[in-house]
């Protein structure tokens, strides 16, 4: 199947400082991704839809200017986590649609999880 | 919006037994259900999925059925092995054909198969 790749894996940054998390689509093109958070022991929520070449979409509850997702490319949406704060650790995930399928599957990345001292 | 719910929460088995995981969701036009496995740390994988014109499907020890009527879909794992302990999540949608949509988790179950 198609391959989503993130980056970092894991990072652990200092309070007040902004993190940047990449989500690469290897093998394929994606017009949209999804970004979801997961804390420990509980299910995925998303945050937002990433759209290429136009804003992204947030879900209720999600400060945008807080999470900031840019997706300048068709494999490249990225989320920055401004002012980071200890409430922010999770682990962070994407996913993306290969649009050549028509199964509906979405891809996800491996994860990055996040750790705000 | 849609809701999914995920039942049970945890499930311990002994190899070589069956496991069965119960989902509801709640929007009758929700047309696409996949199954994810999530192990420690890493991000989900899909592991099996269903669409509404469908009732069930099978790959090997992995089967899930779908009643529409119901609205409630299972997974089932036959002859269990320790490698199946994950958490195990599903999920609807009803965006399936089109360029967006978005997947409504369940919670999640937490199997573990015993040696």
């Amino acid at each position: 199947g198609a391959v989503v790749s993130q980056h970092p894996s894991w990072v652990i940054c200092k309070s007040g400082t902004s993190v940047k998390i990449e989500c690469r689509s290897l093998d394929f093109q994606a017009t949209t991704m999804f970004w979801y958070r997961q804390f420990p022991k509980q299910s995925l929520m998303l945050m937002a839809t990433s759209n290429e070449g136009s804003k992204a979409t947030y879900e209720q509850g999600v400060e945008k200017d807080k999470f900031l997702i840019n997706h300048a490319s068709l494999t490249l949406s990225t989320l920055t986590v401004t002012s980071a704060h200890p409430e922010d650790s999770s682990f962070y995930i994407c996913s993306a649609r290969d649009l050549r399928q028509y199964t509906g599957e979405l891809f996800f990345g491996e994860g990055s999880r996040l750790t705000v001292l | 919006g849609e809701n999914v719910e995920q039942h049970p929460s945890t499930l311990s088995v002994q190899e070589g037994d069956s496991a069965v995981i119960k989902c509801t969701y709640s929007d009758s036009a929700s047309n696409y259900f996949p199954w994810y496995k999530q192990e420690l740390g890493k991000g989900p994988q899909l592991i099996i999925d269903i669409r509404s014109n469908v009732g069930e499907k099978k790959d090997q020890r992995i089967a899930v059925t779908l009643n529409k009527t119901a609205k409630h879909f299972s997974l089932h794992i036959t002859e269990t092995q320790p490698e199946d302990s994950a958490v195990y999540f599903c999920a609807a949608t009803k965006g399936s054909g089109g360029s967006n949509y978005k997947l409504t988790f369940g919670k999640g179950t937490l199997l573990t198969v015993n040696p």
